[in-house]
């Protein structure tokens, strides 16, 4: 059964720090990654996707993907205490319909 | 543009009752999932359709649960009957083809 492992599962950094949380897939046939982000109370909302091997940077956040790993990142800079929230990531095949979702990372950003 | 809505937002039952939860998906969209999310087993798929057609009905969740789309814009998920251990955060979400899911706010329900 396809896994998905996140890691650490909770990371604590101050203001304005660097928060790098892990995602690794167990499934060779995967080559979409997805990153949720879930404030508590809410629902998740999708933050960013990568499909190609590389780095994608949408602000604040950058996410790799090494395909021959399996293997994604997601690292936020200038972290501010609204960062604070469960990161799910999720991965998927070329016409599979299914996302796995991992455990999640719970970032708290102290000020 | 309208996200994805569900109904009730929160839900008590008592255990051996049946529950009715609703959803719409975002207009345009062809694909509907249902999840249950709780702290310990975090999100955990129920039922998957494709343009109203059942394509994945749960597994270990089969007995109790069951998902239906009554029309393209329209979906319940009943339980019956409740158990204790069916409290959790249940979300629907919908997509358009492959591509990004919508999660709606969610069902919080709590089984005595």
């Amino acid at each position: 059964q396809q896994k998905v492992q996140q890691s650490p599962e909770s990371l604590i950094v101050p203001e304005g720090g660097m928060a790098s949380l892990n995602c690794t897939s167990s499934d060779r046939n995967v080559d979409y990654f997805w990153w949720y982000r879930q404030h508590s109370g809410k629902s998740p909302k999708m933050l960013m996707s990568i499909f190609s091997n590389g780095e994608k940077e949408e602000g604040r956040f950058t996410v790799h993907l090494n395909k021959a790993s399996l293997h994604t990142s997601l690292h936020i800079r200038d972290s501010q205490p609204s960062d604070s929230a469960l990161y799910l990531c999720a991965a998927s095949r070329t016409g599979n319909y299914k996302y796995v979702f991992g455990a999640g990372t719970r970032l708290k950003v102290i000020a | 543009d309208a996200g994805v809505t569900q109904t009730p937002r929160h839900e008590v039952a008592e255990k051996g009752q049946t529950i009715i939860l609703k959803c719409e998906p975002v207009s345009g969209h062809n694909d509907l999932f249902w999840y249950r999310q709780t702290k310990i087993q975090g999100l955990e798929l129920l039922s998957y359709f494709r343009s109203k057609s059942l394509m994945e009905d749960g597994g270990a969740f089969k007995d109790r649960f069951k998902a239906e789309m009554l029309n393209s814009s329209f979906s319940t998920l009943k339980i019956q009957p409740t158990e204790p251990k069916d409290s959790a955060v249940y979300l629907c979400a919908s997509r358009l083809g492959g591509r990004t899911q919508y999660f709606g706010p969610g069902t919080r329900l709590l089984v005595l």
